[in-house]
């Protein structure tokens, strides 16, 4: 099926260790994004790629970095993991139908602990 | 920068009735797009339906539809004939054109329960 996968599904960590999350897309998507979201709050912007080879901050990319690996896969590193940093993480991708923007595909989330 | 609100956190409706969800949002942009998403138990975002600013004509999707009101900033989605599948956290997002980056800004969200 056509969409964007994600993983791993669920991730506990321990302060201070490390890991990234891995996301492809299908679609040939020029543009993919990071966000995460905590309780009671939607979706916040951590890293955006607009296009192979560009990378964004967003609105919260402390503690983070990103790696547009080729045009179907965009990951997420945490260096060193905090307990704030416990949230679920989406990734997703946008592209255009008929040359306008259409809108965004999102995986189906991680949920990390930071213990 | 862009702002998306959704003032109520909570909203409920008899499984058959109609619905109706608020989102305002604040921009200086002309051209742009809103969209509601629909988030389940399984967290999955689906969307549930997209409105380009400019077209006038308020957007449908079987027994989602929108009321946008460009003047107001204002972007309701109205839920006709409600089903137990339509319980789920709503999210009003918004997305301007390139100079945004092409981010997409949520609101808070509303939490529907569907009454059997």
């Amino acid at each position: 099926n056509a969409g964007v996968t994600q993983t791993p599904k669920f991730q506990v960590l321990k302060t201070g260790q490390s890991m990234t999350l891995q996301c492809a897309q299908d679609m040939n998507h020029n543009s993919m994004y990071w966000y995460r979201q905590d309780p009671g709050m939607g979706l916040r912007l951590i890293y955006y790629s607009a296009s192979e080879g560009t990378t964004d901050k967003g609105e919260v990319p402390n503690g983070y970095n990103v790696s547009r690996l080729n045009k179907r896969e965009f990951s997420l590193r945490l260096e060193s993991a905090a307990p704030s940093q416990t949230s679920v993480y989406f990734c997703a991708s946008s592209g255009t139908r008929g040359g306008r923007f259409y809108g965004y595909t999102f995986g189906s989330g991680t949920r990390l602990t930071v213990v | 920068a862009q702002t998306v609100t959704q003032s109520q956190p909570e909203m409920s409706v008899q499984e058959a009735e109609t619905v109706t969800l608020s989102c305002t949002y604040d921009t200086s942009e002309s051209d742009y797009y809103l969209f509601w998403y629909k988030q389940p138990p399984s967290r999955q975002m689906i969307l549930v339906i997209r409105q380009e600013a400019y077209k006038q004509q308020n957007a449908t999707e079987n027994r989602f539809s929108v009321n946008f009101q460009k003047a107001a900033k204002s972007f309701s989605l109205k839920i006709s004939d409600s089903q137990l599948g339509d319980a789920a956290m709503y999210f009003c997002a918004y997305r301007g054109q390139e100079t945004s980056g092409s981010r997409l800004t949520f609101g808070e969200g509303t939490q529907l329960t569907v009454n059997p």
